[in-house]
């Protein structure tokens, strides 16, 4: 069973614009998200992450919000820009863990 | 700078031939992973080890084994390769410990299967 989701497979945003991609899990152990951008034919690349005793982590032109209580978190990115169109990718750990789950990714297309 | 390292970008195999992908490390980890991308499914884990000789399946182990001899090399064998096997394998690295940390990927191998 899925515990991290993102349930947009797919979005298209202005160059300039803020694009949102969200991602919701199940399991409440978990205390660590990450997000990772991931190019055709390259491997996935870390973005940013949040601890789960934060709700907001900044990072540039990123930002990751955590809402522990819906059990959700969601990437802004402002403004958008071509070169971020790509596959993004949420994932999430718990303390101690040596595994990371991902899923299933959102593809997100700027268009200039 | 970290580097995780995938023996090949590009591979085409036959069905029923074992195939072995290789992964490197150079950042002294102790936690290496299997991943393969699939269109819609994400990134499913298929091994991971946590140590030398030590390994854990992931979500879909069937069809493949691995091997883990030394720290810095994780390997990933098809025993008799099918077209079902057709994917982007990912080899990543994490340091061990508390979970907080990120896992750092190497470049893919896109393997197919004919």
């Amino acid at each position: 069973d899925q515990q991290v989701k993102q349930n947009s497979p797919s979005l298209s945003v202005q160059e300039g614009r803020i694009s949102i991609l969200n991602c919701d899990y199940t399991n409440s152990m978990f205390d660590y998200f990450l997000w990772y951008k991931k190019y055709p034919a390259e491997g996935p690349t870390f973005l940013i992450s949040i601890s789960s005793i934060k709700d907001k982590n900044e990072d540039g032109r990123f930002t990751v919000f955590l809402n522990k209580s819906a059990k959700h978190l969601s990437l802004h990115i402002v403004p958008s820009q071509p070169g971020d169109s790509a596959v993004y990718f949420c994932a999430a750990s718990d303390a101690g863990a040596n595994n990371l789950f991902f899923g299933t990714g959102t593809r997100l297309t700027v268009i200039p | 700078d970290v580097k995780v390292t995938q023996s090949s970008r590009y591979l085409v195999k036959r069905t029923g031939e074992k195939v072995f992908l290789e992964c490197v490390q150079d950042m002294d980890h102790e936690n290496m992973f299997w991943y393969r991308q699939d269109p819609g499914l994400g990134l499913r884990l298929i091994y991971f080890s946590y140590d030398v000789k030590m390994k854990e399946k992931g979500d879909i182990p069937e069809g493949y084994s691995v091997s883990r001899e030394k720290k810095e090399r994780f390997s990933l064998i098809l025993e008799s390769a099918s077209t079902n096997q057709t994917s982007m394998y990912l080899c990543a690295s994490k340091d061990l410990g508390r979970g907080n940390t990120e896992a750092f990927f190497g470049q893919g191998t896109r393997l197919t299967v004919v």
